[in-house]
């Protein structure tokens, strides 16, 4: 069974601080990606992962920054977090071998800036 | 761009036939995914229509049709454990990255 995992279920940061999501996929997946969560707006995506080094700009890219240094890690990075950045963060995965189309999702990180 | 219309909540009893519909706008796509999200859990993966028609999966079906810009999520006797928000989402050209619609939360009462 593929494995999302996220490094923390709650997570509680002030204005101002720099955050670090983390999230790691056992599946040996090419394609990582990371969403934010909000009541009435869906899932929307912040950015995704190609391969190791290679990055993207989804839909809402502002405020935030990725990395993934390894295949198996994204991570994603609030600079200077803000109250308007407090949501669910859900990071997923996928791979290239058929069937290419499902995502595996981890659990989420409730993200409040206060 | 694009875009997916959902409506937004649906109430129905243990045992009825539920549809969910999905519209959408979108220059081109692989195909229509549906997942399904428990609250407070991760969304998981339900069925995708690459082609035009119904996708059949126990007592779930999803429907496409590409010259109508239109699918749908068809939920066969409902049981309490269905309540759950349903996304769809087209996987875009490109990149096949998945573009998702805003959610419709079923709510199953006995």
């Amino acid at each position: 069974d593929v494995k999302v995992t996220q490094s923390s279920r709650y997570l509680v940061k002030r204005t101002g601080e720099k955050v670090f999501l983390e999230c790691v996929q056992d599946m040996d997946h090419e394609n990582m990606f990371w969403y934010r969560q909000d009541p009435g707006l869906g899932l929307r995506l912040i950015y995704f992962s190609y391969d190791v080094k290679m990055k993207e700009k989804g839909d809402i890219p502002e405020g935030y920054s990725v990395s993934r240094e390894k295949k198996e890690r994204f991570s994603l990075i609030l600079e200077s977090a803000s109250t308007n950045q407090t949501s669910m963060y859900l990071c997923a995965s996928r791979g290239t071998s058929e069937p290419t189309y499902e995502q595996y999702f981890g659990p989420g990180t409730r993200l409040t800036v206060t | 761009g694009q875009s997916l219309e959902q409506p937004s909540e649906v109430t129905a009893v243990e045992g009825a036939i539920v549809q969910i519909n999905c519209t959408y706008q979108t220059s081109g796509f692989y195909g229509l995914s549906w997942y399904q999200q428990h609250d407070g859990g991760a969304p998981t993966f339900l069925s995708y229509n690459a082609l035009d028609g119904l996708e059949e999966t126990g007592r779930f079906s999803s429907f496409l049709s590409r010259s109508d810009s239109y699918g749908y999520l068809l939920l066969q006797e409902l049981q309490m454990k269905d309540s759950a928000s349903y996304f769809c989402a087209v996987n875009l050209y490109g990149n096949n990255r998945l573009a998702f619609g805003k959610g419709n939360q079923v709510v199953v009462i006995p």
